[in-house]
C-alpha cells in the first residue's frame, strides 16, 4: 500500500526566508505526486503536480518541487516566504494501480514570523 | 475553472440525528470523493464514486453511506451521528491523473 510522510508537523520561518517542506513516499511504481495548500477554514487548493518528466516542477505562488526518485522525496521549496504563505501544506501521492484513490500525508503547518 | 460546493459550511447537529452532507461539481468528472480531515490525521477517504449509482469504500467508511443518483451530486449520510464525527468533512471530483479539485468544506458539529 502507498503512503507519504510529512516529518514535519510544524514549522516558522521568517518572511523573506527560503522554504522547504519535507515529503517522502513510499509505492512500488512510478507515483502521481500533488502539493496541496489549505488556507484556515478553507477546502484545499492544488499547488503543483508531478506526473512525468522533468523532475522539477513549477506550481502557484512561486512554489516548486522536486521529484527524487532514489530519494523517495518531492519537497516543497519557495525561495522567499510571504506572509501569506502562512498555511497547511498537505503531501499526496497516487498512482494508475491505485485507481482514482490518493494518500495524503498528515499535513504540515507552516507559521511566517514579520 | 472547476467548481465543486458543498451545501453548509457549518453544520451542528445532536447526536442520533441523520445527517446529509451534499456536494455538488460543475465540470461533468466521473469520480468523486468524500473525505474527512482531523488534526493530526491528514484526510481520511470514507467513500469514492466512479459513477452514477456506482460506490466503493474508503478507508473510514463505518457509520457512513453516500448516495450518487446524479453525475454531479455526490451525497455523505451520516446515519446516526456520533460525536466521534465531529469533523471537516472535504468533498473532491478528480479529473486526469488522480488530479483532484476540492470544495470549502464543512465544519460538522455533534453534539
Amino acid at each position: 500500500a502507498q503512503s507519504v510522510t510529512q516529518p514535519d508537523i510544524h514549522i516558522t520561518v521568517s518572511e523573506g526566508a527560503s522554504l522547504e517542506l519535507r515529503c517522502n513516499y513510499s509505492y512500488g511504481a512510478t507515483p502521481y505526486l500533488f502539493w496541496y495548500v489549505q488556507s484556515p477554514g478553507q477546502g484545499l487548493q492544488l499547488l503543483l503536480k508531478y506526473f512525468s518528466g522533468d523532475t522539477l516542477v513549477q506550481g502557484i505562488k512561486g512554489f516548486e518541487a522536486e521529484f527524487k526518485r532514489s530519494q523517495s522525496s518531492f519537497n516543497l521549496r519557495k525561495p522567499s516566504v510571504h506572509w501569506s504563505d502562512a498555511a497547511e501544506y498537505f503531501c499526496a501521492v497516487g498512482a494508475e494501480s491505485s485507481g482514482d484513490k490518493l494518500t495524503f500525508g498528515t499535513g504540515t503547518r507552516l507559521a511566517v514570523r514579520p | 475553472d472547476v467548481k465543486v460546493t458543498q451545501s453548509s459550511r457549518y453544520l451542528v447537529k445532536r447526536t442520533g440525528e441523520k445527517v446529509f452532507l451534499e456536494c455538488v461539481q460543475d465540470m461533468d468528472h466521473e469520480n468523486m470523493f468524500w473525505y474527512r480531515q482531523d488534526p493530526g490525521l491528514g484526510l481520511r477517504l470514507i467513500y469514492f464514486s466512479y459513477d452514477v449509482k456506482m460506490k466503493e469504500k474508503g478507508d473510514i467508511p463505518e457509520g457512513y453511506s453516500v448516495s450518487r443518483e446524479k453525475k454531479e451530486r455526490f451525497s455523505l449520510i451520516l446515519e446516526s451521528a456520533s460525536t466521534n464525527q465531529t469533523s471537516m468533512y472535504l468533498c473532491a471530483s478528480r479529473t486526469t491523473y488522480n488530479e483532484q479539485f476540492f470544495g470549502p468544506g464543512t465544519r460538522l458539529t455533534v453534539l
